[in-house]
């Protein structure tokens, strides 16, 4: 099964600051990882798909980047709704599977 | 619009037996797999498996393996999961979610409590 290690596992920061989030993964997967944020009792969400491209409704400070087995969930302008858990998943293969999650808290 | 709905939160003795379902609308059920996703109290998401739901055919990751079933009603664009012999490590919510590569819609969860 490919591992996905996502770090930092919690990233304090404050309104209005950009943000990077990693997710590496045990072997090369191309471009297929996706990322989701998951608001405390809600379901995820699909922010980021393919790694980098963006989907409808979907904020435009949030963007994504990597191939092969780095990737990164770039938040521009962290806003106060954007305090949440991020997880990536990859569907390169059977059975996919998600990353432990980092935690966007507020300094 | 597309929705996945599931049924509401269940409350259940160790070695019960539970069949939460996931109804999905505004799109061709059998044209998407329906995937599930087992989410811990204060854990990350850990998945399951998935239906095909053209066939019927599940495919369970490892430790899904033995007492989770997988199955559908199509006639009524219906997924179910069912838990049999419930354990304490089962409570979790659980999340259908619709595929295959990445997961664009998601149900609201369902939360199965076990306990004595």
């Amino acid at each position: 099964d490919i591992v996905l290690t996502q770090s930092p596992a919690t990233l304090s920061v404050s309104p209005g600051e950009s943000v990077s989030l990693s997710c590496r993964a045990s072997q090369g997967i191309s471009t297929s990882i996706h990322w989701y944020q998951q608001k405390s009792n809600e379901s995820p969400r699909l922010l980021i798909k393919y790694a980098s491209q963006s989907i409808s409704g979907i904020p435009s400070r949030f963007s994504g980047s990597g191939s092969g087995t780095d990737f990164t969930l770039s938040i521009s302008r962290i806003e106060s709704e954007d305090f949440s858990v991020y997880y990536c998943q990859q569907s390169y293969s059977l059975p996919r599977t998600f990353g432990a999650g980092t935690k966007l808290e507020l300094k | 619009q597309i929705q996945l709905v599931q049924s509401g939160p269940e409350l259940k003795k160790p070695g019960e037996s539970v069949k939460i379902s996931c109804k999905a609308s505004g799109y061709t059920f059998t044209n998407y797999g329906i995937y599930w996703v087992k989410q811990a109290p204060g854990q990350g998401l850990q998945y399951m498996g998935w239906i095909n739901t053209a066939t019927g055919k599940s495919t369970y990751a490892d430790d899904f393996k033995g007492r989770f079933v997988f199955f559908l009603e199509t006639s009524a664009s219906t997924a179910f999961l069912q838990i049999n012999n419930l354990k304490n490590e089962d409570m979790a919510a659980y999340f259908c979610t619709r595929g295959p590569y990445y997961f664009d819609y998601w149900g609201q969860g369902v939360m199965v409590t076990v306990s004595s």
